[in-house]
């Protein structure tokens, strides 16, 4: 599992209320990424980090930001959780720095419910 | 990255071996492809990648073919765990912090 933990495993929230998802590791590595994944989508990419304090957009940014304060914590914040945020969230590391090493491997998902 | 394009679902029996095809015609030469599956409500577990010739290692093959424009993962003895969803993705090599790009990939159920 590539030491990936995500925090909550699930959540219920009401629409208009913050929520933040937490992507812990625990082997130092560089990049990290938040997915999320709705039916008739797949996985779509919504922000990534390449360090610490270091991070840019995705596909579908819209209505999320992100911190990594420390090299092991990718944090995903909705400011104001909308229904059309209801997804299942993934968080991923890259491992290795290059090429053909450079294999990503993903958390366990946070589902979150936006009522 | 190039596109590429699955059969949305497959049927195989448990214990024979499972093949699995991908379509990715507009591959260029610096582009690896990349297998993964996702069982039902877990997150996509990394199987396999490659860039010219055939790979194996413990979960499975991988076959490219010579113009790489095709390539077929193989699961050499199928059981009821590996009914998942695969994903066959191209991806540039050159390193960076891109992301992955999933398609709907194939559905493949393993029958006892």
């Amino acid at each position: 599992d590539a030491g990936i933990t995500q925090s909550p495993r699930h959540k219920v929230t009401e629409t208009g209320t913050p929520v933040t998802l937490r992507c812990h590791q625990t082997e130092n590595h560089r990049y990290m990424y938040w997915y999320r994944q709705d039916p008739g989508h797949g996985l779509r990419l919504i922000h990534y980090s390449y360090g610490v304090k270091d991070t840019d957009k995705g596909e579908v940014s819209d209505g999320y930001s992100v911190s990594r304060s420390k090299t092991e914590d990718f944090l995903l914040t909705l400011e104001s959780a909308t229904s059309s945020q209801t997804s299942v969230y993934f968080c991923a590391i890259s491992v290795g720095t290059s090429g053909s090493k450079e294999t990503q491997y993903f958390g366990p998902g946070t589902r979150l419910l936006v009522l | 990255d190039a596109k590429t394009t699955q059969p949305p679902s497959m049927d195989c029996a448990e214990g024979r071996a499972a093949n699995l095809p991908c379509n990715h015609s507009t591959i260029s030469g610096n582009e690896y492809v990349y297998w993964y599956r996702q069982i039902h409500s877990q997150g996509p577990q990394y199987i396999i990648h490659g860039l010219k010739n055939n790979e194996t290692n413990e979960m499975a093959s991988l076959i490219i073919t010579e113009d790489r424009k095709s390539s077929t993962l193989i699961l050499p003895h199928a059981t009821l765990r590996d009914t998942a969803v695969y994903y066959c993705i191209v991806r540039f090599s050159g390193g960076g912090a891109d992301g992955l790009t999933f398609g709907k990939g194939t559905h493949l159920i393993i029958q006892p």
